[in-house]
């Protein structure tokens, strides 16, 4: 069963201390892994997309690495600052599904709280 | 939100009315979807269209309709056939008619039904 698991369900992190996000999914075949911000109440806000070739993609303070060996990837933020409070959303792309689209399989988040 | 305006942004209504949420974008995007998203849980995919006048249910279509009649909009009508229709929904478009790519999020719709 394709499946994306995210953890930890909830973090609390002090101002200016980095955190690591974990997304572990048994989605197969591979075609692509997101990572997605969502802030209470809004969209979500892409922050990176990695293929199965690429083990790290950063994008500002963000920094997600892929493992597709162990299909395991993590977001790692560094420096959090207030604003980085939000849900963080794992996404997994499979390949081949019905009329050659691809599936998207959603993680169901880990809340970020950061506190002065 | 990437040029995706949903409208609007809480709405309340009483059991067994339907209703439409308002989806549209001016990125020029041939796709456009409808995902759920419920606490606790991933987002699922409701409907999705790749062109004008056509459109294929999701994982989670029962009790819900859709209509593309222009590219830029994609109306999604909660019936009163839908069980649990409290939620919160998120439409999203994208270049990509696979679903390979990214794809962008409107600022979604807070459904309340008692």
């Amino acid at each position: 069963k394709n499946q994306v698991e995210q953890s930890p369900q909830s973090l609390i992190i002090l101002e200016g201390k980095n955190c690591t996000l974990q997304c572990n999914y048994t989605v197969s075949p591979f075609s692509n892994l997101r990572w997605y911000k969502q802030d209470t109440g809004r969209g979500p806000v892409s922050l990176t997309i990695m293929t199965f070739s690429e083990n790290t993609k950063s994008n500002g303070r963000y920094t997600a690495t892929l493992d597709a060996d162990t299909k395991q990837s993590s977001l790692h933020i560094t420096a959090s600052q207030l604003s980085d409070s939000a849900s963080y959303i794992c996404v997994v792309s499979a390949v081949g599904f019905s009329g050659g689209y691809n599936k998207l399989i959603f993680g169901a988040g880990t809340r970020l709280a950061v506190h002065p | 939100d990437g040029g995706i305006t949903q409208s609007p942004k809480y709405l309340f209504r009483k059991e067994g009315q339907n209703v439409t949420l308002s989806c549209e974008q001016n990125l020029n995007h041939d796709a456009m979807y409808w995902y759920r998203q419920d606490p606790g849980q991933g987002l699922r995919l409701i409907y999705y269209s790749q062109i004008v006048n056509d459109f294929q249910k999701g994982d989670i279509a029962e009790g819900y309709s859709v209509s593309r009649e222009k590219k830029e909009s994609f109306p999604l009508t909660v019936t009163s056939a839908q069980k649990n229709p409290t939620a919160f929904y998120l439409c999203a478009s994208s270049n990509d008619l696979t679903f390979s790519y990214e794809q962008y999020f409107g600022p979604g719709t807070r459904l309340t039904v008692t």
